[in-house]
């Protein structure tokens, strides 16, 4: 079992909707969480840290849920820049874990 | 400097060739990673320096390949007799602390002709 679960996607949404990804993780013991965004042919960029209690940037919020072990994240009135692909990434003893991805397309 | 920096950012190699990457990371930075990823894939850890030790080689997909780091600072990853499926984008990255955010940079695109 793989440690990140994301789903694939692509998730195709008009610009203005309101988009949500969830991703799994297997490892109680994970630390800390973040979402990182890729654009194509480009690096990973950390797009947030997710906490439990929960955390909100703009248009943007991440929920961790360490009892269900997922992370979510839900972004409000989606933008075409929004287009991208959304890592879920978890570490554990000092290891990064990233899940392979969901793809974002926004249409106009 | 102000982000990882990673060299070459392109090479193209015949296969059976010897290639050299390097990264130097974020200054102060303890931790530096190396991942690998295909076209379209997601990202495959390779390996893992804290300071010039590498308590994490455990992504290393064959002895072709091998890392080192110096001085707690640049670290260059060695594929020896490069084959085609070695084709992809290296990324190294760092972060302060371990399991602290982590910071990549922009790559080292690998094509094994």
């Amino acid at each position: 079992r793989k440690e990140v679960e994301q789903d694939p996607g692509p998730f195709n949404v008009p610009e203005g909707a309101t988009v949500a990804f969830n991703c799994t993780y297997s490892n109680s013991a994970s630390q800390s969480f973040f979402w990182y965004r890729q654009d194509c042919r480009k690096e990973p960029k950390l797009l947030m840290s997710v906490y439990s209690s929960g955390n909100e940037d703009g248009r943007f919020t991440a929920q961790l849920n360490r009892a269900s072990q997922y992370i979510s994240l839900l972004i409000r009135d989606s933008k075409l820049s929004d287009s991208a692909t959304y890592l879920c990434v978890v570490t554990s003893f000092n290891k990064f874990y990233f899940g392979s991805g969901t793809k974002l397309n926004v249409k106009p | 400097g102000a982000g990882v920096s990673q060299s070459p950012s392109n090479k193209v190699t015949e296969k059976g060739k010897d290639v050299e990457l390097r990264c130097d990371p974020i200054s102060g930075h303890t931790a530096l990673y190396w991942y690998r990823q295909s076209l379209g894939q997601g990202l495959e850890f390779l390996i893992y320096f804290q300071g010039n030790s590498a308590p994490d080689k455990s992504g290393l997909p064959s002895d072709r390949f091998s890392a080192e780091r110096t001085g707690g600072s640049v670290s260059t990853l060695t594929i020896q007799r490069t084959q085609q499926e070695d084709s992809a984008v290296y990324l190294c990255a760092s972060t302060e602390i371990s399991g602290n955010t982590i910071y990549f940079g922009e790559g080292s695109w690998l094509t094994v002709v």
